[in-house]
């Protein structure tokens, strides 16, 4: 039932981009990503709904493909404050039951 | 101002005694949780409370046990502390209609 986000860890330089997975192989109602930096709480990112929706944030975005029960994080033109752990939790249902993958440790160097 | 506050954002305690977290949010949300963040990173929920009822209450041993006074505050209440219970236990709470959740900064608990 946990979504499995990969990759595990991703090595930057500031400027390039990247691209994190998290798939399900249970239906989903939405998917919402967080960043949590170390020593820190996890911050909200972004929440797709069931429905293919796109969203953006900044040089953050993501999509939610319904059929294939997964959605991908792409950060572009990486900042070093971009830096941290990456998590996506999914909902089956609109139960407020987020369940979290493992996360991606992002890092980026100058 | 802090939205989500939680109380201690330290804790260490010996095995066998009896601890509790709390949290409150000013926020005004409905719904509020707890979970809990092992060594690995693994963020698991634990509870959950929509205006002061139980709604989300995962496999998690009888020594746990929330308490919803009111439904800005959630507390945790922990019976005979084991050390597997070492971890970071994060307060969480959404708007109902939004699901965006706000989590606090965390208490760390070591159980030594």
């Amino acid at each position: 039932q946990q979504p499995v986000q990969s990759p595990q860890a991703v090595i930057l330089r500031e400027g390039e981009d990247a691209v994190i997975n998290c798939s399900s192989s249970k239906a989903l109602y939405s998917v919402h990503w967080y960043r949590q930096k170390h020593g820190e709480a996890p911050v909200f990112l972004m929440i797709l709904l069931k429905g293919g929706e796109q969203k953006g944030h900044e040089k953050i975005s993501a999509s939610f493909n319904e059929k294939k029960q997964q959605s991908s994080l792409y950060l572009t033109a990486s900042q070093l404050s971009y830096s941290g752990t990456y998590f996506c939790g999914t909902e089956m249902d609109s139960s407020y039951k987020l369940i979290f993958g493992s996360g991606t440790r992002l890092l980026v160097r100058p | 101002d802090t939205a989500v506050s939680q109380t201690p954002k330290y804790l260490v305690t010996q095995m066998g005694n009896d601890k509790s977290i709390k949290c409150e949010q000013n926020l005004g949300h409905d719904t509020m949780y707890w979970y809990k963040q092992d060594s690995k990173k693994f963020l698991k929920i634990m509870f959950s409370y929509n205006n002061k009822e139980l709604i989300i209450n995962e496999t998690v041993p009888n020594r746990f046990s929330p308490k919803s006074p009111d439904k800005a505050h959630l507390n945790l209440h922990i019976n005979s502390l084991e050390l597997g219970d070492s971890a970071v236990y994060f307060c969480a709470s959404s708007q109902v209609g939004t699901d965006t959740q706000y989590f606090g900064p965390g208490t760390r608990l070591t159980v030594l």
